[in-house]
């Protein structure tokens, strides 16, 4: 079945330095959902992207969907301990089934 | 009202036990889902339910069974569960637009042990 993955795993960055995580797929990918979970904490969506190239931005976070739709980042500049969390991409298919990557554990060290 | 609501926060049970996670929400959303999420690890899609009607089983062991008593409820109803079954139960809800992918919203999750 189709599959994301997420590099890196874990990523411990000092406070105020930037982060990026990977999301790719062997398959084209219609679309792609970001999360992001707290510790103890449930997901919350952050962004979707749909177009090749696709560019979107929150503040300090940055997403991006490759133009041949099979990868996608997160970057997050000058991060903030608030920032802590795992982050996933996630694929929504037909028929609402929503599949998500392995994740990207954030520490940050103040 | 943009949140999804879970009852009980914590469960603790025995293996012969039967008990029922439930599932709230009041955004209208038609689509309500049921994850598994262990420890270090993504949620895992269990049950979808698309205007009440259960669209997707992921293969789930019987010993889970869910119930869309109507479109703002979503119950999970456990029986003879084992100590593997132990995670934190995610129940999240969407919209359903034709030709969109919706966001999804998640409840806080029940924290399950099965001792």
């Amino acid at each position: 079945g189709q599959q994301v993955m997420q590099i890196p795993q874990y990523q411990h960055v000092q406070e105020g330095e930037d982060f990026t995580t990977y999301c790719n797929s062997s398959t084209t990918l219609s679309n792609i959902q970001w999360y992001k979970q707290r510790p103890g904490g449930h997901p919350v969506f952050l962004i979707q992207l749909v177009k090749s190239g696709e560019v979107k931005k929150q503040k300090r976070l940055t997403f991006q969907f490759g133009e041949a739709k099979k990868n996608s980042s997160l970057h997050i500049t000058a991060t903030q301990t608030t920032d802590v969390g795992t982050y996933f991409c996630a694929q929504k298919t037909s028929y609402d089934k929503v599949i998500f990557g392995p994740g990207t554990s954030l520490s940050v060290i103040p | 009202d943009t949140e999804v609501t879970q009852t009980p926060k914590h469960l603790v049970m025995g293996m012969t036990n039967k008990k029922s996670l439930k599932c709230e929400q009041h955004m209208g959303h038609r689509a309500m889902y049921w994850y598994k999420q262990k420890a270090k690890k993504p949620p895992e899609l269990m049950f979808v339910y698309s205007y009440e009607k259960l669209s997707i089983n992921e293969s789930v062991p019987s010993r889970f069974s869910p119930e869309c008593p109507n479109s703002s409820l979503l119950n999970l109803h456990l029986h003879a569960l084992q100590p593997e079954d132990s995670a934190l139960y995610l129940c999240a809800s969407s919209q359903v637009l034709a030709g969109r992918y919706n966001e999804q919203f998640f409840g806080p999750g029940t924290r399950l042990t099965v001792l």
